[in-house]
């Protein structure tokens, strides 16, 4: 069982919708947990980061962890075709390690 | 501009013949990392370095060597590559290891796609 599962897609919406993309995790010992966005053919760059229980937002973009259930979403209000990429949830492994989700491929509709 | 840069981006070799992807960053990382991306599997740690001179082991470490005698770079070598290396190469950097004062922001570089016939 891999330590990060996360949903691979495809996933495809029309413009304006709500996205909800999701992780689950098996190891408590992960304390930051971050939304990677990586468009088609460039790195990894990071969206958002959160530390503890309970949700952040940042403009459409609201971020959410539950650890009691190890369970992390990243959801996007109002999406837009800019929007359309793959998503990465990614978690830190003490002072050394992030690891990574498979990645969910999401393409808004315009 | 702030960058991590990998060379070549593009590569097509054979079975065996030794070859290099270097990646250099000019931010001054203590941290530098090494992942490969394939279809379903996602991002993969190869190694990492916490610094110069310290390497270690990711999660696929088989097949692959690196080093880090300086600062700003951190090639990966693959010294008798096999077809089950073809893959999607990223390098990555960060100031520091991951805690407080670094809450998990990599920077990574564009990637380097390598096919092994």
């Amino acid at each position: 069982q891999k330590e990060v599962e996360q949903d691979p897609g495809p996933l495809s919406v029309p413009e304006g919708a709500i996205v909800s993309l999701n992780c689950t995790y098996s190891n408590s010992a992960f304390q930051y947990f971050m939304w990677y966005r990586q468009y088609s053919r460039k790195g990894p760059e990071l969206l958002m980061y959160t530390y503890s229980s309970g949700n952040k937002e940042d403009g459409r973009f609201t971020a959410q962890v539950d650890k009691s259930s190890k369970y992390i979403s990243l959801f996007i209000r109002d999406s837009q075709p800019s929007d359309s990429a793959t998503y990465l949830c990614a978690m830190t492994q003490g002072a050394q390690k992030l690891v990574f989700g498979q990645g969910t491929r999401l393409t808004i509709n315009p | 501009e702030a960058q991590v840069t990998q060379n070549p981006r593009y590569l097509i070799t054979v079975t065996g013949k030794k070859l290099t992807v270097t990646c250099s960053q000019n931010m001054n990382h203590e941290y530098m990392s090494w992942y490969r991306q394939d279809p379903g599997l996602g991002l993969r740690q190869i190694y990492y370095s916490m610094n110069v001179e310290v390497t270690d082991k990711g999660d696929v470490p088989e097949g692959y060597k690196v080093s880090r005698k300086e600062k700003r770079n951190f090639p990966l070598i693959l010294e008798s590559p096999s077809p089950n290396q073809t893959s999607l190469y990223f390098c990555a950097s960060t100031s520091m290891g991951f805690g407080t004062m670094n809450t998990g922001e990599l920077f990574f570089g564009e990637g380097s796609r390598l096919t092994v016939l």
